[in-house]
């Protein structure tokens, strides 16, 4: 099968600080990396979505300097959350695609809970 | 936007019951995804489904692309215990993005 992790699984911090959660694809190399955000008792939102050695194309509504997102090598997107403030609080979840975008499934990481203080 | 609508909300049923959950579109896709989450974890795939009209059936999970592009449904027969989560349904444009529905929570009693 395919699968992806996440790293941290929880992480607490302080407001004003920055995240970075990692995602990686551990048997298979990923083209496309897709970021999701989830609150509590709703669905999965798109973030952004990166290529490899590319710039992240972000959702709109979705602010890319608070969000940086790095996908660096074709196993391995982060996302640094900076800045972080109580309303960043939620179920941040990953997916990694081996083919071209429209093309292929999405595999999804099993998320980061991120709880800012 | 594509707006998903996912329905029933959320489901208590009882070990052995079937169980059926919608997805309608305002706008077509390609390809209509069928996803469980169980409390923390990220989505798992149950059942992927390409060609309009296409019938898919995975273990007690039955799934079909309705004829419009814009309509999915999935039939769980015989529910046991672990049945129980959030089921999403998710629609995959022709960019590849998917956007999901809102859920619909599924309860099973002994």
């Amino acid at each position: 099968g395919a699968v992806v992790s996440q790293h941290p699984s929880r992480v607490i911090c302080k407001s004003g600080t920055s995240v970075k959660i990692e995602c990686r694809s551990l048997d298979f190399q990923a083209t496309t990396m897709f970021w999701y955000r989830q609150f509590p008792k709703q669905s999965l939102m798109l973030m952004a979505t990166s290529n490899e050695g590319s710039k992240a194309t972000y959702e709109q509504g979705v602010e890319k300097d608070k969000f940086l997102i790095n996908h660096a090598s074709l196993t391995l997107s982060t996302l640094t959350v900076t800045s972080a403030h109580p309303e960043d609080s939620s179920f941040y979840i990953c997916s990694a695609s081996r083919l071209a975008w429209d093309t292929d499934t999405q595999y999804f990481g099993p998320g980061t809970r991120l709880t800012v203080l | 936007g594509q707006q998903l609508n996912q329905s029933p909300q959320s489901m208590f049923i009882q070990e052995g019951e079937d169980v059926s959950m919608n997805c309608t579109s305002s706008s077509i896709f390609n390809t209509w995804l069928w996803y469980k989450q169980d409390p923390g974890e990220g989505p798992v795939l149950l059942i992927a489904l390409y060609k309009a009209g296409e019938l898919t059936s995975n273990g007690r999970l039955t799934a079909q692309f309705g004829i419009t592009r814009k309509d999915s449904f999935l039939n769980i027969s015989a529910s046991i215990p672990s049945d129980v989560g959030i089921y999403f349904c998710a629609g995959r444009d022709s960019w590849g993005k998917l956007q999901f529905g809102a859920g619909t929570q599924v309860v099973v009693t002994p």
